[in-house]
Order: C-alpha cells, then sequence, then structure tokens
C-alpha cells in the first residue's frame, strides 16, 4: 500500500522567509501528486498538482512543488512567505488512472509570524 | 461550476446516539463521491467512496456507514456513535480521468 511522509508537524517562520515543506511518498509506478491547503477555519483547497510533463509545477499564490521521481519526493516551496500562509499543508498521492483512493500525509501546520 | 455542501458543519452527540452527515454535489454528474475524517495529529484517512448510485466501498471497518441514495448525494451514518467516532469529516468528488479531489467545508463531530 502506498504511504505519504510529511517530515514536518509544524514549522514557525517569519515573514519572508523562504519555505519549504518535504513530502515523500512510497509508490513506485505512475503517481499523481497533490498539495491541498486549509486555512484555519476553511475547507480543504486545492494548492497545486502533479499528473505528468514538467516535473516543477506551480500553483495558486506563490507555490510550487518539484517531483524528483528519483527520490519519490514531491517537496512544496515559497520563496517568500506572508502572514496569510498560516495554515495546514497536505501532501497528497493517488496511483494514476483507476485508483480510487488518494493518500494523504499527517500535515504540516504553517505558522508565520508577522 | 461545480459546488459541493455537506451538513450540519458542527455536530455534538452523545454517546450511543446515532449519526446523518449529508453531502450533495451541483453542476456535475456520475461523479465519485467520498467520505474521508480527519483525526488531530492523523492526517485524513478515506473512510468510503462511491463510484455511482447504491455502490460503496469501505476502507477501514469501523462503526460507520455510507450510502448513495442519488447520483449526487452521499450520506455517512452511524447507529451508535462511540467516542472514537469523533473528528473532523469531509465529503469530497471527483470527475473525468484526472483524480483531482475536491473537498467539502466539512463537518465537526464532537461524541460526548
Amino acid at each position: 500500500a502506498q504511504s505519504v511522509s510529511q517530515h514536518n508537524h509544524h514549522v514557525i517562520l517569519s515573514e519572508a522567509a523562504s519555505l519549504e515543506l518535504g513530502c515523500n511518498y512510497s509508490y513506485g509506478g505512475t503517481v499523481n501528486l497533490f498539495w491541498y491547503v486549509q486555512y484555519p477555519g476553511q475547507h480543504l483547497q486545492l494548492l497545486l498538482k502533479y499528473f505528468s510533463g514538467d516535473p516543477l509545477v506551480k500553483g495558486i499564490k506563490g507555490f510550487e512543488a518539484e517531483f524528483i521521481k528519483s527520490k519519490f519526493s514531491f517537496n512544496l516551496r515559497k520563496p517568500s512567505v506572508q502572514w496569510s500562509d498560516t495554515a495546514e499543508y497536505f501532501c497528497a498521492v493517488n496511483s494514476g488512472a483507476g485508483s480510487y483512493q488518494l493518500t494523504f500525509g499527517k500535515g504540516t501546520k504553517l505558522s508565520v509570524i508577522p | 461550476s461545480q459546488t459541493i455542501h455537506q451538513w450540519p458543519a458542527t455536530l455534538v452527540q452523545p454517546v450511543g446516539s446515532p449519526l446523518s452527515l449529508e453531502c450533495t454535489v451541483e453542476g456535475t454528474s456520475n461523479p465519485n463521491l467520498y467520505w474521508y475524517r480527519q483525526a488531530a495529529g492523523r492526517g485524513l484517512q478515506l473512510l468510503f467512496y462511491s463510484v455511482g448510485i447504491g455502490q460503496i466501498s469501505s476502507e477501514v471497518p469501523q462503526n460507520l456507514s455510507a450510502s448513495r441514495p442519488q447520483d449526487r448525494q452521499f450520506i455517512l451514518s452511524s447507529k451508535k456513535l462511540l467516542l472514537s467516532d469523533s473528528g473532523f469529516y469531509l465529503c469530497a468528488w471527483q470527475t473525468g480521468s484526472r483524480n483531482t479531489i475536491y473537498f467539502g467545508e466539512g463537518s465537526w463531530l464532537t461524541v460526548v
């Protein structure tokens, strides 16, 4: 069964600091990869996704993620965080077409200090 | 555009009482529908998914059940709630082959 690991449970950064949230998965075949974000008091939203093609994908609000197949990783990055980025971030993996299960990591809580 | 709604948003229920959480999707037909639970410190866990009316697959054994009486309606139920059923429940939908899953607003369930 596939699994997803997010290395950091809670990250605290000052505004303008750079962000990188780690995500590793354990499935060896074709995968679809996602980052979801949940802002305080709001529902889960799609931040960005990777299906195929350019392994560097850009999402909303200046976020990007890089798929490195050899490392089974899909790390989320942002060069300069803002207070409004305070949220919980979930990495998720779906093992390609025909699979209905989206496996989530346990989430990383990001707190940005003004 | 497609929208998803689930209710109630918050619920406090005594142990042993029944549960019914409802989810509806608009703007799409024949979606795949999902119920997830988000427990503190444990991430998101898939509970049930449905690929069509009356078709329910359960991912984990538990005290809950799901039903899909209509194409765009998905219901999460329990006959007798346990304390361990407390958590944040998310309904989600998916359509087409792109596999992106979109989530509802969530329902907070506290069993007391």
